[in-house]
């Protein structure tokens, strides 16, 4: 089982509608988790971090973390052709060692 | 601050030759990594500095691979000899506190021909 699972899609969304990404962890002791944004070519930026169960919210971008169910989530609202590279989910166990997926690639569709 | 700067953004470069790539990390941080992207196994971790201090090389997938941190502002990866396996892209990324957000440099990718 790969510690961080990440669905490698496409997702594909149509311009304006709600992008749903999610990722699911295998280590019970993470605490904390991430959100990065890889554009073709480009590095990973982190666009998002949560420690807490519950959501956080920043501008379109929401993050969801149900530690109970080992999962975190990542909503894009009103999703824009900009939006469009891989989301990497990583995880931290408190330590040094982030554990990156693969990555979700979404493509909103103008 | 300009962020983690790496060099050279691009290596090409023949089957047993020797290639370094540099990184100087964020200023204040800490917190040092080097990582290997490739398509079939994403991001992987190499090797982890904690105040210029090598605290884990697990990752580091061969004695081929070295990586040195003589000071807080520079690190560097070799490898010796290269082979065409090596072929990825290669990201530092420095963070606060090995804990924290960490942010990377824009990588170098390597052609091993």
């Amino acid at each position: 089982q790969k510690e961080v699972e990440q669905n490698s899609g496409p997702l594909s969304v149509p311009e304006g509608a709600i992008a749903s990404l999610n990722c699911t962890y295998s280590d019970r002791g993470s605490q904390s988790f991430f959100w990065y944004r890889q554009y073709s070519g480009k590095s990973p930026e982190l666009i998002m971090f949560i420690y807490s169960n519950g959501d956080k919210e920043d501008g379109r971008f929401t993050a969801q973390l149900n530690k109970a169910s080992q999962y975190v989530s990542l909503l894009i609202r009103d999703s824009q052709p900009s939006d469009s590279a891989t989301y990497l989910c990583a995880v931290n166990s408190g330590t040094y060692k982030y554990i990156f997926g693969t990555g979700t690639r979404l493509k909103v569709l103008a | 601050d300009a962020g983690v700067i790496q060099s050279p953004r691009h290596e090409v470069t023949e089957m047993g030759q020797e290639v370094t790539l540099r990184c100087k990390p964020i200023s204040g941080h800490n917190s040092l990594f080097w990582y290997r992207q490739t398509m079939m196994r994403g991001l992987e971790l190499l090797i982890y500095f904690n105040n210029n201090v090598p605290i884990d090389d697990s990752g580091m997938p061969e004695d081929r691979f070295s990586a040195k941190m003589p000071n807080a502002s520079f690190s560097t990866l070799k490898i010796q000899p290269s082979e065409p396996r090596d072929s990825a892209v290669y990201f530092c990324a420095s963070s606060l506190r090995g804990s924290t957000e960490a942010f990377f440099g824009q990588g170098t990718r390597l052609t091993v021909v």
